[in-house]
């Protein structure tokens, strides 16, 4: 199983330009989560799909924000536009529902804005 | 919603010690309990976890204890090693769809 992939492993960008980060689950897995890592505010959960319909995106910041899940295999977080306050690890995990709640993270996405 | 504490942030031990990391959540209703480990630069891996029908999970060195009357758990490591020094997340299952709400973390320093 090659685990949960994520692209790209690292984004610089200047201020004002639209970021997208991208994200492939583990093949059956039907839950996808987009979390934000930084030392100030540690792990924090920004929006997650339960079969491809997002649940509960009360965790996105401001409506700069979107995330998307097209099908079971990929999902997009967007940053539009981009602020250097944004700058941080995004990481993306999944899982199943139906009793099992384990999550496992991709490598995540270091951005930087500039 | 869930709100998970988590203590101590910083933790020294000497090789070969015990040490312990305590978390308290307040959703009664939450059933299951991981705790994950993350290395500098990597992402957070699942190292154990609990579930509200036992009080204790041991897997070699790490233990997790639950108990749900108190609403805390906490993950046990004997016989530390220097690979051991991480970061260390415990987190809470909240409602449906396996929503995790994290702790703030614990940084275990494992020295020589």
């Amino acid at each position: 199983d090659a685990g949960v992939i994520q692209s790209p492993r690292h984004e610089v960008t200047e201020m004002g330009q639209e970021v997208t980060l991208r994200c492939k689950p583990i093949s059956g897995h039907n839950s996808l989560f987009w979390y934000r890592q930084t030392m100030m505010r540690g792990l924090e959960l920004l929006i997650y799909f339960n079969n491809n319909v997002p649940i509960d995106d009360s965790g996105m910041p401001e409506d700069r924000f979107s995330a998307k899940m097209p099908n079971a295999s990929f999902s997009t977080l967007k940053i539009q536009p981009s602020e250097p306050r944004d700058s941080a690890v995004y990481f993306c995990a999944s899982g199943r529902t139906g009793g099992n709640y384990e999550q496992y993270f991709g490598p995540g996405t270091r951005l930087t804005v500039t | 919603g869930e709100n998970v504490e988590q203590h101590p942030s910083t933790l020294s031990v000497q090789e070969g010690d015990s040490a312990v990391i305590k978390c308290t959540y307040s959703d009664s209703a939450s059933n299951y309990f991981p705790w994950y480990k993350q290395e500098l630069g990597k992402r957070p891996q699942l190292i154990i976890d609990i579930r509200s029908n036992v009080g204790e999970k041991k897997d070699q060195r790490i233990a997790v204890t639950l108990n749900k009357t108190a609403k805390h758990f906490s993950l046990h490591i004997t016989e530390t090693q220097p690979e051991d020094s991480a970061v260390y997340f415990c987190a809470a299952e909240t409602g449906t769809a396996s929503k995790l709400t994290f702790g703030t973390g614990t940084r275990l320093q494992v020295t020589l």
